[in-house]
């Protein structure tokens, strides 16, 4: 099966610009989840969808990014306006639901995004 | 509060030696842990999870509640092992993850 894709693979932007990330997740998986990896951290979760709603948005900065999924498929990721502290890689996961037997509660990674912000 | 703690940055072995690469949790309840590796130039991926009671790759992992640890081990380390192995913590009802700051494995010929 296709894997979680993300775009685009490296975004260079400087600061107080506007950037956004798109990404569609395994067919037919119904949660997805934006991760922040900022250089030598593991990945903190930003937000999670289920379908298209929003199950989980604590750790999302919300004064500056944002993140839709309309129709319970892809999803964007934007920011604006970014800060220098937002330089990371950004990534994308999704995970199939009903959330039982050997599929169970594991998460299919795209390869990313990484954002530089200068 | 829900933490992974992985305390080494680096983990520098020699082909065929022992790896133990260390994960400790903090978390109120019955913990589900996993391991997930990043080879280079690859996507982030699951190697093993405590509820399977698998090995993978020769690796296995044993969920210590008591020193509420979750080690990652393997008896003889390849080259191809080399890697980012990050430890997660499932947390809340709607399968969140938790992961630690990561652990580079290098294994020299």
């Amino acid at each position: 099966e296709a894997g979680v894709a993300q775009s685009p693979r490296y975004k260079i932007i400087e600061k107080r610009q506007s950037v956004a990330f798109w990404c569609n997740p395994i067919s037919g998986h119904a949660t997805l989840y934006w991760y922040q990896q900022i250089l030598g951290q593991g990945p903190k979760l930003l937000i999670q969808f289920q379908n298209n709603g929003v199950v989980d948005d604590s750790q999302l900065p919300k004064d500056r990014f944002s993140a839709e999924r309309l129709k319970g498929v892809d999803s964007t990721l934007k920011i604006q306006p970014a800060k220098l502290e937002d330089s990371a890689v950004y990534l994308c996961a999704s995970s199939p639901t009903p959330s039982t037997g050997v599929a169970k509660n594991i998460q299919y990674f795209g390869a990313g995004t990484r954002l530089s912000v200068l | 509060a829900q933490r992974v703690t992985q305390p080494e940055k680096l983990l520098s072995v020699f082909k065929g030696a022992p790896v133990e690469l260390k994960c400790n949790y903090s978390y109120s309840g019955s913990p589900e842990l996993f391991w997930y590796v990043q080879y280079s130039r690859q996507r982030l991926q699951l190697l093993l999870r405590h509820i399977s009671r698998e090995s993978i790759k020769g690796f296995t992992a044993d969920l210590n509640k008591g020193e509420t640890s979750f080690h990652l081990k393997k008896p003889f380390a390849q080259e191809e092992d080399s890697a980012m192995y990050y430890c997660a913590l499932l947390s809340g009802g709607y399968n969140k993850l938790i992961f630690g700051a990561g652990t580079r494995l290098a294994v020299h010929p």
